[in-house]
């Protein structure tokens, strides 16, 4: 079955650091990718999305790359600020049958000042 | 639009009595899906709709769970008898409409504590 591989955490990351957090996936067909954001008490929100291979999604200064010869779909950002310190997933949604995401397990990531 | 909205946002319950959680999705919205987040476990389907009716419940863990959409606006997910294993924060989310159905708004949780 469909499957989502992410780095174990937590990312602890100085303030304006360079940030990498790794997604690996297993699916038939081609998946649409996502990554969504958990804030302390809160439920998920979309950070963004990539619908095909070599498409690149991006918001708030994150990117992710959709790489179908890998596999991957890794979130990077230049520059983090505390702000951003929040659970990571990286997501799945296949092309055809099953209409719901399947989740990676999650990466912390804690910035400090 | 308020979002998703989960009720309750904590409950704490004692081994064998009833739970009963409740989502009012997004209006417009026509799938509506039910995941559980444990540290164990990570987060996990339970159960999703579409058009109020049940897809796919291969994720609901027994016959101890059980899931209803009575309309558009409302579902609920029961938990009868509740055991502390069951203790875990439980997510509504909706999705659907211009944005497509894999494009999900969660809610704020609702976390269950079984003693």
């Amino acid at each position: 079955g469909d499957s989502v591989t992410q780095m174990e955490g937590p990312v602890t990351l100085s303030e304006e650091a360079f940030l990498t957090i790794n997604c690996t996936y297993t699916a038939t067909g081609y998946p649409s990718l996502f990554w969504y954001v958990q804030y302390p008490g809160e439920g998920l929100q979309l950070l963004l999305k990539a619908t095909k291979a070599d498409d690149k999604g991006s918001n708030k200064g994150f990117e992710a790359t959709y790489r179908k010869e890998t596999t991957s779909f890794h979130l990077e950002k230049g520059s983090v600020q505390v702000s951003d310190s929040a659970v990571y997933f990286c997501a799945l949604s296949p092309d055809t049958g099953r209409r719901a995401l399947t989740f990676g397990s999650g990466t912390r990531l804690q910035v400090q000042p | 639009d308020a979002g998703v909205i989960q009720s309750p946002r904590h409950e704490v319950t004692e081994m064998g009595q009833e739970v009963t959680l409740r989502c009012k999705p997004i209006s417009g919205h026509d799938y509506l899906f039910w995941y559980r987040q444990t540290m164990m476990r990570g987060l996990e389907l339970l159960i999703y709709f579409n058009n109020n009716v049940p897809i796919d419940d291969s994720g609901m863990p027994e016959d101890r769970f059980s899931a209803k959409m009575p309309n558009a606006s409302f579902s609920t997910l029961k938990i009868q008898p509740s055991e502390p294993r069951d203790s875990a924060v439980y997510f509504c989310a909706s999705g659907g409409g211009h944005s497509g159905a894999n494009v999900l708004t969660f809610g704020a949780g609702s976390r269950l504590t079984v003693l």
